[in-house]
This record gives structure tokens, sequence and C-alpha cells, in this order.
């Protein structure tokens, strides 16, 4: 069964710093990749997936996540953060073609919760 | 727009009842899946389905049980509730077919005193 680790779960930055949140996987198959926001109070959205491709992808709200096989590191990455970034960030992972004809269930990390302090 | 709808959002129960917490989604998905969400322990996968009639156990499904009598609906049950159940419950679907990408739902608090 595959796992996924967050490093921090807890992290506090300024406005306009620049954030990475490291994401580790172990799998030995192909899977597909996913980060997640859950801004207080809501659900769960997509920032970004990867499935295969270009290592490197771009999500919304200028949220990036590079794919490193060798490492199985999905670390996201954005440049300056703002105030409204603040938010728990979940990393996941699940099997590719899964049984059933699709994927399996999605499988989390523990979480990050970001503090962007204004 | 498609969605995918979950009730109640809270609800408040007492140990030993039953207790069914329904999701909704107009996506036409085949995949549905129940997650469970703790502090300290992000979501876990509780039960999923592949389509009608389909269902599987993820890691954490003792105590749980859902039925998929059709498309949209995948309902979950928790058969005897217990405070350890305590939790915020989202449902999410996908479409399998061309996508393994989950949409999820508003999510249900719940309490078990």
């Amino acid at each position: 069964a595959q796992s996924v680790s967050q490093h921090n779960h807890h992290v506090i930055l300024s406005e306009a710093a620049s954030l990475e949140l490291g994401c580790n996987y172990s799998y030995g198959g192909t899977v597909n990749l996913f980060w997640y926001v859950q801004y207080p109070g809501q659900h769960l959205q997509l920032l970004l997936k990867y499935f295969s491709g270009d290592p490197l992808v771009k999500g919304i709200k200028g949220f990036e996540a590079e794919f490193i096989k060798s490492k199985f590191s999905f670390n996201l990455r954005k440049p300056s953060v703002q105030w409204s970034d603040t938010a728990e960030y979940f990393c996941a992972v699940n099997v590719r073609g899964g049984s059933g004809g699709g994927a399996d269930g999605l499988t989390f990390g523990k979480g990050t919760h970001l503090i962007i302090q204004p | 727009d498609a969605e995918i709808t979950q009730s109640p959002r809270h609800k408040i129960t007492e140990t030993g009842r039953q207790v069914t917490l329904a999701c909704h989604q107009t996506w036409n998905h085949n995949n549905m899946f129940w997650y469970r969400q703790d502090l300290g322990h992000g979501l876990r996968l509780i039960h999923y389905s592949y389509g009608v009639q389909d269902t599987n156990k993820g890691e954490v499904s003792d105590g749980y049980s859902v039925s998929r009598s059709n498309t949209e609906d995948l309902p979950l049950t928790l058969e005897s509730a217990a405070s350890s159940q305590t939790s915020v419950y989202f449902c999410a679907s996908s479409d399998g077919r061309t996508s393994d990408e989950q949409y999820f739902g508003p999510g249900t608090r719940l309490t078990v005193t």
C-alpha cells in the first residue's frame, strides 16, 4: 500500500515570502499525485495534479509543484505568498489505473497548516 | 452546473444509534468515495464504489457500511455510532474513465455523544 509523508505540520510565513511544502510518497508503481487546499471551514479544492508528462506542473493561484521520480517527491511551491493563502494543504496519491477500471481512493498526507502573517 | 452535495451538514447523535450520511453527485461519475478527516491524520478512506452494486472497503472501514443502488448516490451508514466516529466526513467522486481527479463535497460534521 502507498503512503504519503508531509514534512511540515505547521508553517508560518510573512506575506511575500517564498513557500515550499515537502511531500514524499512510497509506492513502487505508477501514481497520480495531487495537492489539495482546504480554506478554513471549506471543503477540499484541487490546487494541481500530476498524471504524466512534464514533471513541473502549474496549478491555480500561482502554485506549482515538481515531480521528482527518483526522490519520490512532489513538493509544492509558490514564489510569493499572500495572506489569503492561509489554509491547510494536503498532498495525496493514488495508484494509476487501479482495479475496477478506475483509480483507487486517495492516500493523503497528514496535512500542513500554513499561516501567512500580514 | 454539476456538483456533489452532502447532507446533513451537521449532525449530533448518541452512542449506539444508527446514522446515515447522504452523498449525491450530478457529475455522472462512476467512482464515489467516503473519507473521514481527523486532526493529525489528514483524510482516510472509509469505503469506495466503482459503480452500481459495487462497494469496497478502505483503510478505516470498521463500523461503516455503504450501498450503491444508483450512479448518483452513495450513502454512508454508521451501524452503531461510537464516540471514536466523531469526525468530519467527506464524500468525493471521480470519472475514472478519462480522469482520476476526485471532486469533494462540502463535508458533514458528525458528533457522537
